[in-house]
């Protein structure tokens, strides 16, 4: 399995309260993502990086920021969370030396109150 | 509205049967991914096709790539318990491997 890990794991919060996410990779591959998973939309893409300090948006960015000082760490901040941004949340890796394969992380359970 | 769109959502099945879920986009993609996803894990790729009419086949999973690149099929053949979980695909959205666009997924349960 590739290295991947997502912390933490599961997390309740009240609205308007500060989320970070953390994802953290082993594998030094070069991009990374944020997704966000919700019955019936499949896998939503929030925001990718595809390098130290370069990230871009996704398609569901809003209410959303990244970082990436460090290429195994990639950081998915809610600044002000909403109950619309309950939702499972899954990080993943991809390399050109690996086929552009994604490898996903465990995913965290994120619940805004 | 989704750029891929799977189907059926959910399926039902008795062990032993087979079962084919589709994968379809008006939009043309480079290749195309197949993922299985456990509850409480992340999705695991399956397989990757990249060439229209493309057949590539894990065990008793047959994954079809159709022949202008907007669609994709998978075949399971006599499921089993444990093929049960939900199925997603997912498409090369700009052509350079790096990004990746989801369908909405199939949840398939295999009844023993």
């Amino acid at each position: 399995d590739a290295g991947i890990t997502q912390s933490p794991r599961h997390k309740v919060t009240e609205t308007g309260t500060p989320v970070t996410l953390r994802c953290h990779q082993t594998e030094n591959h070069r991009y990374m993502y944020w997704y966000r998973q919700d019955p019936g939309h499949g896998l939503r893409l929030i925001h990718y990086s595809y390098g130290v300090k370069d990230t871009d948006k996704g398609e569901v960015s809003d209410g959303y920021s990244v970082s990436r000082s460090k290429t195994e760490d990639f950081l998915l901040t809610l600044e002000s969370a909403t109950s619309s941004q309950t939702s499972v949340y899954f990080c993943a890796i991809s390399d050109q030396d690996a086929g552009y394969e994604q490898y996903f992380g465990p995913g965290t359970r994120l619940t805004v109150t | 509205t989704q750029l891929l769109e799977q189907s059926p959502q959910f399926l039902s099945i008795q062990e032993g049967e087979n079962l084919t879920v589709y994968c379809n986009s008006s939009s043309v993609f480079s290749s195309l991914q197949w993922y299985r996803q456990e509850p409480g894990e992340g999705p695991v790729l399956l397989v990757t096709v990249v060439t229209g009419g493309e057949v590539k086949k894990l065990k008793r999973l047959t994954f079809q790539f159709g022949d202008a690149r907007k669609d994709s099929s998978l075949h399971i053949t006599a499921a089993q318990p444990g093929d049960t979980g939900l199925y997603l695909c997912a498409g090369d959205v700009n052509n350079a491997g790096n990004m990746l666009t989801f369908g909405g997924g199939t949840r398939l349960m295999v009844k023993p």
